[in-house]
């Protein structure tokens, strides 16, 4: 149980375009999401927490409007990189908890890599 | 700022080989500390974990005792297996209450030679 996927596995876009990136809880219900970027060799980062319902809060250095998040539901978060450029090429992972697994644990999705030409 | 700092890869063992992959960590107060296991093509799986000082997390062969003395939290395994290739985080949750935020270091790869 408590699995969590991401669509799409990978994304190839052009400079100035928007990519979505969903993740998605598949047996429970998750409260609160979580947004990791990771750069190669480099441990996950931390963009963001958001909870259902609520806005997202953003780490320090994080540019919220360039990082759009949604959670709209209980099982569905999608994280939008509006109109990306090259350095923001990077792995994508989503992590999920909620009241079915113990609060404490959070369970990750296996990440999206985007690269933008 | 917390921060978790673990030993650079790649490593590569043969099968039955004995496995320490070592973790430091830098927190204020009484982090929990963790081991996450990432294979192939799938996304991070908690492996153990330690809420106090003193405490071993032990799952699927490997243990890890939390050191408070020495701000340490090293992965040990007796005999690895081919299946054991992954890469493994070392990550810590603050001890602040409502703190959820996951520290993580920057991941070892170790690949199972048979």
């Amino acid at each position: 149980g408590a699995v969590v996927s991401q669509h799409p596995s990978w994304v190839i876009c052009k400079s100035g375009t928007s990519v979505k990136i969903e993740c998605r809880s598949l047996d429970f219900q998750a409260t609160t999401m979580f947004w990791y970027r990771q750069f190669p060799k480099q441990s996950l980062m931390l963009m963001a927490t958001s909870n259902e319902g609520s806005k997202a809060t953003y780490e320090q250095g994080v540019e919220k409007d360039k990082f759009l998040i949604n959670h709209a539901s209980l099982t569905l978060s999608t994280l939008t990189v509006t109109s990306a450029h090259p350095e923001d090429s990077s792995f994508y992972i989503c992590s999920a908890r909620g009241p079915g697994t113990g609060y404490n644990e959070q369970f990750f999705g296996p990440g999206t890599r985007l690269t933008v030409l | 700022g917390d921060s978790v700092t673990q030993m650079e890869g790649p490593v590569t063992l043969s099968e039955e080989a004995f496995l320490t992959i070592n973790c430091t960590y830098t927190a204020t107060g009484y982090p929990s500390l963790f081991w996450y296991v990432q294979y192939p093509g799938e996304g991070l799986q908690l492996l153990l974990k330690a809420t106090k000082a003193d405490d071993k997390g032990s799952n699927k062969g490997f243990e890890a005792t939390y050191r408070k003395e020495t701000t340490s939290f090293h992965l040990e395994k007796g005999s690895v297996q081919v299946s054991d290739s992954a890469v493994y985080f070392c990550a810590l949750r603050g001890s602040n209450f409502g703190n959820e935020k996951l520290t993580f270091g920057t991941g070892t790869r170790l690949t199972i030679i048979p």
